[in-house]
């Protein structure tokens, strides 16, 4: 089974809107953090959010903020007044207790139109 | 968090040749990590990197095809053996931040196989 799924492959929104980007997570460990990260076509990988399996809030980073449902296993990126910049692959990531390393989704890309 | 150089940035080689590529942390990390990126696809965990041990693959990766250097804290360097079509990819590698959650990215190889 996944660990992390992205149901989004696409997603097109208008400059200055919001956008939601859906991840799910699967883990049985009490302890997890999960990371947003932006990927452009350039392809380097840009951190964008984290949240730890602990935090009672909902992370923020500037016009990024996750919405973190734990119940729900679900960890979902908020950009908020999109732009023109913001078009690239999205990925969620998760980092378990006991692994030194990330699992990452498929990605969704997102397009920004003006 | 670390800043990682990455090189090179891009590079188109024949089938049959091997490709290295280079990672130099501006500070001194346990763990590197290498990833691939196949086109169009999520990032795929190599192998770990760990200073003074032999790295540890993943499951469908192996040394003679992609022997990993590791010489001190700072530098780390992949090679891609005996390349094909199939070896086309973005090859990034990582370094977990030191006392903190995060994960920095090298820029990214871009590697095209002919």
């Amino acid at each position: 089974a996944q660990k992390i799924t992205q149901t989004q492959p696409g997603m097109f929104v208008q400059e200055k809107e919001a956008v939601t980007l859906d991840c799910t997570y699967d883990t049985s460990d009490p302890s997890y953090g999960l990371f947003w990260y932006k990927q452009p076509s350039s392809g380097e990988m840009i951190f964008l959010i984290y949240q730890g399996s602990y935090d009672q809030q909902n992370a923020t980073e500037g016009r990024y903020s996750l919405n973190f449902q734990k119940a729900r296993k679900s960890a979902n990126l908020v950009i908020s007044a999109s732009q023109l910049g913001d078009s690239a692959m999205y990925f969620c990531a998760m980092r378990e207790r006991g692994y030194s390393t990330l699992t990452f989704g498929k990605g969704t890309m997102l397009l920004v139109s003006p | 968090s670390a800043v990682i150089s990455q090189k090179p940035s891009r590079d188109i080689c024949q089938r049959g040749t091997s490709l290295t590529i280079q990672c130099q942390v501006d500070s001194q990390v346990t763990m590197m990590f290498w990833y691939r990126q196949q086109p169009g696809q999520s990032l795929t965990l190599i192998a770990t990197a760990n200073q003074g041990s032999e790295a540890t693959y993943e499951s469908g990766f192996v040394i003679d095809k992609f022997p990993i250097s590791r010489p001190n804290l700072t530098f780390s360097t992949l090679t891609v053996s005996n390349m094909s079509p199939e070896d086309s990819s973005i090859y990034l590698c990582s370094v977990a931040h030191q006392g903190s959650y995060g994960y920095t990215f090298g820029s990214g190889t871009r590697l095209t196989v002919v």
